[in-house]
């Protein structure tokens, strides 16, 4: 069982905005930063936001994330098509003394 | 850019010695203040950090996990390596190796991974 929660799955239609938490503890999120992977169907996670809220080159301005006490969201804005894939949460947890994820999101399109 | 590529033997017997390595090319792996670290994901499961070695020798691996790893680096062929003991089908998954930062959950690149499957 993950240090951090994640809904297993959620869905969107074209153009909607899909949300996707992630909770976590004082010990990961609380105290943390938290970042953010996708992972299309049968790749290696890409990371997806950084430090909370920030992009890599590269990354959609639809993908934003937020953080706020011990949980964080990531938001896309427009889904697309090919957005479709897992999404993982990831903090640094102090009390493991390592990184954790989330179980993953499925997100799937309607 | 830097970019990750792992490779290892496909299938292994149980109780044997699971040994996979990574190749970074466009950058060394003793520069940038680096960790590189090994992830694992089980058939249809999600992601597990199995622990990270830094260019000094430094080792972390996550206390969560039972199985027997052994992660070194060899800076001569730029290869960071893991071992698993005793090899079980608990072991069996998609193996990806990934740059990361010391106290952070912060990966990036991520090789193309390598699936290594645990039966006789």
């Amino acid at each position: 069982q993950s240090l951090l929660t994640q809904p297993p799955s959620t869905s969107g239609t074209p153009g909607q905005r899909v949300t996707i938490s992630c909770s976590g503890s004082g010990s990961n999120i609380g105290s943390n930063t938290v970042h953010w992977y996708q992972q299309l169907p049968g790749t290696a996670p890409k990371l997806l936001i950084y430090n909370n809220n920030q992009r890599p080159s590269g990354v959609p301005d639809r993908f934003s994330g937020s953080k706020s006490g011990a949980s964080a969201s990531l938001a896309i804005s427009g889904f697309q098509s090919e957005d479709e894939a897992d999404y993982y949460c990831a903090a640094w947890d102090d009390s493991l003394n390592g990184p954790v994820f989330g179980g993953g999101t499925k997100l799937t399109g309607l | 850019q830097v970019q990750l590529q792992e490779s290892g033997p496909g299938l292994v017997e149980p109780s044997q010695t699971l040994s996979l390595t990574c190749t970074v090319s466009g950058g060394s792996v003793t520069s940038g203040g680096y960790y590189w670290s090994w992830i694992r994901q089980r058939p249809g499961k999600g992601l597990e950090w199995i622990g990270y070695i830094f260019y000094t020798g430094s080792i972390y691996y996550n206390p969560s996990l039972t199985s027997l790893f052994g992660i070194s680096l060899d800076t001569s062929k730029n290869q960071v390596s893991l071992n698993v003991d005793s090899a079980t089908a608990a072991d069996t998954a998609i193996y990806y190796c990934a740059r990361s930062s010391w106290k952070r959950a912060w990966f990036d690149p991520w090789g193309q991974g390598t699936l290594v499957t645990v039966s006789s």
